[in-house]
Order: C-alpha cells, then sequence, then structure tokens
C-alpha cells in the first residue's frame, strides 16, 4: 500500500461546481497537510496548509483533515475555468525535513466554461 | 508571483556538456531544496540544504552536484547527464528545516531536455 493515495483524474466539472478533491494516506505519524496546485509546466503552488485535524477556509477553497479516518480533502466552490490544474496533496510527519513532504499523484482538474 | 526564482526556464543539453540551474530566494529562508518532476509524476526530493550546508542527499547520482554559495542562492551542476534526466528540476525553500510548521514554496522550475 502506497502511503499516500490520491485518484489521478481527469476530472472534468461544468464552471461553478464544487469541486472536492481527496487523498488517503497510511501513516498516523503525518501531522502536517498540504495542497499544492499545479499548472502546466510551472512549478507547484501553496494552496492551502494545515496541522493535524479540521478544516481551513480561504476564499472559494475548504481544506478538511480528518486524521481519524486517514482522509484529506480539498473543496473548491464556484469553480473558474482559471482552477484547471492538477492538484497535489502532500503531507510530512512532525520532526522530519519539511522538505520531505510525501506527495499524491496529484488529479487533474479541468473546469470548463 | 513566485518568490522563488529559477533560471534558465528551458535547457537543453547533450549528454557531454556542463550546464548549471540557478535558484534564488529573498525571503530569508534558511532551507533550499532540489526536486525532480517527471511528467505526470510527483516532485521527488533530491537534496536539502540546511543553513548552506547539505543535510539530505537522497542518493543522487555524482552527475548531479549541489552547491550553496549562501543563503540566498542554490546551484545545481549537471555534467554527463543521461536522456532519462530530462525533467521539470524544481527549487523551493522554506524558513527551516525540521520541527513544526514551515511551508515549503516552489519556484516554476528549470524544463530540462538531454539529448
Amino acid at each position: 500500500q502506497k502511503e499516500v493515495e490520491q485518484d489521478p483524474g481527469p476530472l472534468s466539472v461544468p464552471e461553478g461546481a464544487i469541486v472536492s478533491l481527496n487523498c488517503t494516506y497510511s501513516n498516523s505519524a503525518f501531522q502536517y497537510f498540504m495542497w499544492y496546485r499545479q499548472y502546466s509546466r510551472k512549478g507547484p503552488e501553496l494552496l492551502m496548509y494545515t496541522y493535524s485535524s479540521g478544516n481551513k477556509e480561504d476564499g472559494r477553497f475548504t481544506a478538511q483533515v480528518d486524521k481519524s479516518s486517514k482522509y484529506i480533502s480539498l473543496f473548491i466552490r464556484d469553480s473558474q475555468p482559471s482552477d484547471s490544474a492538477t492538484y497535489l496533496c502532500a503531507m510530512r510527519k512532525y520532526g522530519g525535513s519539511q522538505g520531505n513532504l510525501i506527495f499524491g499523484k496529484g488529479t487533474k482538474l479541468s473546469v470548463k466554461p | 508571483d513566485t518568490e522563488v526564482t529559477q533560471t534558465p526556464k528551458h535547457l537543453v543539453m547533450g549528454m557531454t556538456n556542463k550546464k548549471s540551474l540557478k535558484c534564488e530566494q529573498h525571503m530569508g529562508h534558511r532551507a533550499m531544496y532540489w526536486y525532480k518532476q517527471k511528467a505526470k509524476k510527483p516532485p521527488e526530493l533530491m537534496f536539502v540544504y540546511s543553513y548552506e550546508k547539505l543535510s539530505i542527499n537522497e542518493s543522487v547520482p555524482s552527475r548531479f552536484s549541489p552547491e550553496c554559495p549562501n543563503s540566498s542562492l542554490l546551484n545545481l551542476h549537471l555534467h554527463a547527464l543521461q536522456p532519462e534526466d530530462s525533467a521539470l528540476y524544481l527549487c523551493a525553500s522554506s524558513i527551516g528545516t525540521s520541527g513544526g510548521a514551515g511551508e515549503l514554496f516552489f519556484g516554476e522550475g528549470s524544463r530540462l531536455t538531454v539529448l
């Protein structure tokens, strides 16, 4: 079993839809959870960063972490064509190198006008 | 705009060439990283520099040679590469390297093609 599982998609939705992106993980030592957005041929851009369990909201984006289920989600409300990108979840343990992230494979999202 | 700047954005080199990738950040971060990303794959960690010292080398072949001249600059020297080394090379930085919170900020990457 891989440490982090993420459905690669592709996921296609109409403009204005609510998008739900998810990752599951197996290592209960993970404490920090991140979502990155990566446009084609660009570097990843940090979208959301959460510690331990709970919700975090930033504009149209909401990140949820459920450590009991080892499940994290990113919700995008009122999706826009500019949200079309690959979304990578990433996580790491407390005390480990901050660069030693375990990434999911990424979900490719397409928002159609 | 990203605050981690990488040059060049694109590089084509032969297997006998020597070239370098450069990375710069002015956020006062003391940790800098090199990642390699193949198409449709997540980034893979190559090297970690903490306070200008190499702290992690993820068993990267010696044809990749990192250098950290100061806390703002990170180089990756390339020599005798193979076509399978063609990838997007990403530089990243964070405030520190270990312990608690520490967001990782990536540059836009240098796309390398080895002929």
